[in-house]
């Protein structure tokens, strides 16, 4: 089993519609969770960071729920140029190293 | 803004060569990675290295060493290259200390061993 999942989708949403992803994780150990955001043969770039207490930043909501050991982020009223990977990252006790998940894909038609 | 440069956005080189990724950060950061990319298997780390002179391997360090002689600048290479070591390869940063620090990452360089 993978230490951090996502289903790679795609997730092929209408304009305006709001979506949603989970990343599970398998160590009951890890201390801090990210979203990347990820275009098409670019590098990845932080979009948000997820903190227990769950946050918003604009249209992106990020959750997190220890006990079921998952974050999720919401992204609401899409934009096409949400089009993306978006990629969930843990940071283990140690503090130093992320283990990513391998991503999921996110398509906005109009 | 944090910028980490890595030396080639395209390399190719030949089976046998030796091969040398650079990386370069201008934000006094601790900690720096090497990670690669590939369809399918997602991002797999290389080898990171908390400070200078200081290295740890990843998940994947076979057929790759790395130097760190200066807080800046952490190089990845490729001691004999070989075709499965065709990838992309992204370089990273973070500040140490604090456990919200993101990785930042470098452009990438697509790397094609023929």
């Amino acid at each position: 089993r993978k230490e951090v999942e996502q289903d790679p989708g795609p997730f092929n949403v209408p304009e305006g519609a709001t979506v949603a992803f989970n990343c599970t994780y398998s160590n009951s150990a890890s201390q801090s969770f990210f979203w990347y955001r990820q275009d098409c043969r670019k590098e990845p770039k932080l979009l948000m960071s997820v903190y227990s207490s769950g946050n918003e930043d604009g249209r992106f909501t990020a959750q997190l729920n220890r006990a079921s050991q998952y974050i999720s982020l919401l992204i609401r009223d899409s934009k096409l140029s949400d089009s993306a990977t978006y990629l969930c990252a843990a940071r283990n006790n140690a503090g130093n190293m992320l283990t990513f998940g391998g991503g999921t894909r996110l398509m906005v038609k109009p | 803004d944090v910028k980490v440069t890595q030396s080639s956005r395209y390399l190719v080189k030949r089976t046998g060569e030796k091969v040398f990724l650079e990386c370069v950060q201008d934000m006094d950061h601790e900690n720096m990675f090497w990670y690669r990319q590939d369809p399918g298997l997602g991002l797999r780390l290389i080898y990171f290295s908390y400070d200078v002179k200081m290295k740890e391997k990843g998940d994947i360090p076979e057929g790759y060493s790395v130097s760190r002689e200066k807080k800046e600048r952490f190089s990845l290479i490729l001691e004999s290259a070989s075709t499965n070591q065709t990838s992309m390869y992204l370089c990273a940063s973070r500040l140490a200390g604090g456990t919200f620090q993101p990785q930042h990452f470098g452009d990438g360089t697509r790397l094609s061993i023929l």
